[in-house]
């Protein structure tokens, strides 16, 4: 595979569960991103990982939890999220952190809280 | 702080005819400029950046110039085709103090839907 790849694609989850998004990169870039996508919003940056280290985290309320295990891995463990959390979360990568290294999304992962 | 304000949307053209979504910008620094496209159940991909003053980006028949003195990065293709649906972000990264990339600031996204 290539590029970078989340799972699952959609999601549907009550607001007591537990659950956790997956985003996978083979591109062997250094630095790895949440964004969250609501309809009519500008894409909200949540969390960065930069060689592993998270170095961003943008006021996200504690329900998301994000995990960097490795720098091609990340994930985000949610729990006792609210309606309004339901949006398209975007995983992306990029080769390091400077200023003109573009950002390579995932597809997504649908989310619905209920 | 930074920000980005590109033309709300919906843009609806036929097939072949010229393009044009507009795109400013505030910053602090001296920022890149991107373009995204995002297609219908896709993540975003870079259509093309510039990341200095006057540089034109260009990919697939878009292009974009950089300029300063108005703070814009205009995006343009003369003639689009139905496979160009899609929704355009505009952004900018601005290095500020640390040279950071993860300062990247999007636009709320335009949808252009272009018919046969």
């Amino acid at each position: 595979e290539t590029g970078v790849t989340q799972t699952p694609r959609h999601l549907v989850m009550g607001m007591t569960n537990k659950k956790s998004l997956k985003c996978e990169q083979h591109l062997g870039h250094n630095a790895m991103y949440w964004y969250k996508q609501s309809a009519k919003k500008p894409l909200e940056l949540m969390f960065v990982y930069s060689l592993e280290e998270r170095v961003e985290n943008n006021s996200v309320p504690s329900r998301f939890s994000p995990e960097c295990p490795n720098s091609s891995h990340l994930f985000l463990h949610l729990h006792t999220l609210q309606p309004e959390d339901s949006a398209l979360y975007l995983c992306a990568s990029s080769q390091d952190n400077r200023a003109n290294s573009p950002l390579h999304f995932g597809n997504g992962t649908r989310l619905t809280v209920t | 702080g930074n920000s980005v304000t590109q033309m709300e949307g919906p843009v609806t053209l036929s097939e072949e005819a010229f393009l044009t979504i507009n795109c400013t910008y505030t910053a602090t620094g001296y920022p890149s400029l991107f373009w995204y496209v995002q297609y219908p159940g896709e993540g975003l991909q870079l259509l093309l950046k510039a990341t200095k003053a006057d540089d034109k980006g260009s990919n697939k028949g878009f292009e974009a110039t950089y300029r300063k003195e108005t703070t814009s990065f205009h995006l343009e293709k003369g003639s689009v085709q139905v496979s160009d649906s899609a929704v355009y972000f505009c952004a900018l990264s601005d290095p500020g103090s640390g040279g950071s990339n993860y300062k990247l600031t999007f636009g709320k996204g335009t949808l252009l839907t272009v018919n046969p």
